[in-house]
């Protein structure tokens, strides 16, 4: 089935520890992006991708680190975990990237990895 | 920056009920777009709005890009239970995506 895959879906981790959330796409879409969704904060844009290769910060990036090595993977480090990172991050994927206006252009989000940092 | 607020928070309906909920923004979007979220999945897209003035409908669901570009409303005719969740609006402005707070939606049978 086409789509976006995460994982893991959920993640208990110690504060200090590294963590890389996976995702995955099939759909052969250009731009990537990872989120996290916190309660009463909606969804907030932490790193996108426009094409493999190239990234780029979103809203609030600090802590977190990605690598788009190839069109399909983006996956996202936390180097070294703190509480305040606990959240439910999701990946998402479009055609075309963030600056672009249209059906393209529009995002596709993967089921989401809850992690709590204790 | 862009700030975008959507009203209400939450809303609890009886099923067959219509139900209406709207996004407004300190400024100009040139896309907006309204979400769908279910417990423990992520965001589904429901409708994409691309001009002033805009009225777009997918089944049960109508939503209008206001001619401000600065506001959006979503409604849903006769509800039912399974348009429990949280929807989430979203504007484009520039090369920045912002999105609502989310309204939970509760229908009861």
């Amino acid at each position: 089935i086409a789509g976006i895959t995460q994982a893991p879906t959920s993640q208990i981790l110690a504060a200090g520890r590294r963590m890389t959330l996976r995702c995955t796409q099939d759909m052969r879409h250009n731009a990537m992006y990872w989120y996290r969704q916190d309660l009463g904060l909606g969804l907030r844009l932490i790193h996108y991708s426009n094409t493999a290769g190239t990234t780029g910060k979103g809203e609030v990036p600090d802590g977190y680190s990605v690598s788009r090595a190839n069109t399909d993977d983006f996956p996202l480090t936390l180097a070294s975990a703190v509480p305040s990172q606990t959240s439910v991050y999701f990946c998402a994927s479009s055609d075309r990237g963030l600056a672009g206006v249209g059906p393209y252009n529009e995002q596709f989000f993967g089921p989401g990895t809850r992690l709590t940092v204790l | 920056g862009q700030q975008l607020n959507q009203s209400p928070q939450s809303m609890f309906i009886q099923e067959g009920e219509d139900v209406s909920m709207n996004c407004t923004s300190s400024s100009i979007f040139n896309t907006w777009l309204w979400y769908k979220q279910d417990p423990g999945e992520g965001p589904v897209l429901l409708i994409a709005l691309y001009k002033a003035g805009e009225l777009t409908s997918n089944g049960r669901l109508t939503a209008q890009f206001g001619i401000t570009r600065k506001d959006s409303f979503l409604n849903i005719s006769a509800s039912i239970p399974s348009d429990v969740g949280i929807y989430f609006c979203a504007g484009r402005g520039g090369s920045r995506l912002t999105f609502g707070e989310g309204t939970q939606l509760t229908v009861n049978p």
